[in-house]
């Protein structure tokens, strides 16, 4: 079974800083995705960023990319020019291709941006 | 445009209660979930669907129902409400390479 491991359950930055969110997973597949979620106070699930298992390169939404280390099982996130409004639960998840496409979440990680 | 959408958003239920928590996409999506999150937690899978009239049981199933009667709906029931089942419970579809979510359904079992 596949698990998601975020390992900083609480993080804070100043506005306009740059701040970097970890990830690891274990997993046997060698096909899936990756995403980063957001939460925030609304409790609404916003997605961030995703990314395929199968490409390389890192993905990059705006001020937000991904750090993919395949073989090392990890996905971290890096928020660039942080805005109060980035304030939130971070939840990184995992989903295999095929098969009933569960998708498995790590326990979050509490950004606050700072004033 | 509108997504995913559940009905109701807010309820309070008594103890041995029943109720049903409605799930709709207009995505024409295949793949439906009923997932929980509890305080300090993720998100925990209920029950899923990979396609009308089909379901399977997820990581926290106990005390749910669920049924997928049109591809669009995807109803999870309560049949006898219990307290710790006090929760935000959120509807989720796929196309398979990406998870979109409902705005969440809060629920309070007293």
């Amino acid at each position: 079974a596949q698990t998601v491991t975020q390992s900083q359950p609480e993080m804070s930055v100043q506005e306009a800083e740059t701040v970097t969110l970890s990830c690891t997973y274990d997993t046997s597949e060698n096909n899936y995705y990756l995403f980063w979620y957001k939460q925030p106070p609304s409790r609404q699930m916003i997605l961030v960023i995703r990314q395929e298992a199968y490409k390389q390169q890192n993905a990059t939404e705006n001020r937000f990319s991904v750090n993919f280390q395949k073989a090392a099982k990890s996905f971290s996130l890096k928020i660039s020019d942080s805005q109060l409004g980035d304030t939130a639960m971070y939840f990184c998840a995992f989903l295999r291709f095929g098969g009933s496409e569960k998708l498995v979440f790590g326990k979050g990680t509490k950004l606050t941006v700072n004033p | 445009n509108a997504g995913v959408t559940q009905t109701p958003k807010f309820r309070v239920l008594k103890t041995g209660q029943s109720m049903t928590l409605l799930c709709a996409q207009d995505m024409n999506h295949e793949y439906m979930y009923w997932y929980r999150q509890d305080p300090g937690m993720g998100l925990r899978l209920i029950h899923y669907s990979v396609g009308e009239g089909t379901t399977a049981k997820g990581e926290v199933p106990d005390g749910y129902n669920v049924s997928r009667l049109k591809k669009q709906n995807f109803l999870l029931g309560l049949e006898s409400a219990a307290p710790s089942q006090t929760s935000v419970y959120f509807c989720a579809s796929s196309p398979r390479n990406t998870i979109y979510f409902g705005e969440g359904s809060w629920l309070t079992v007293v």
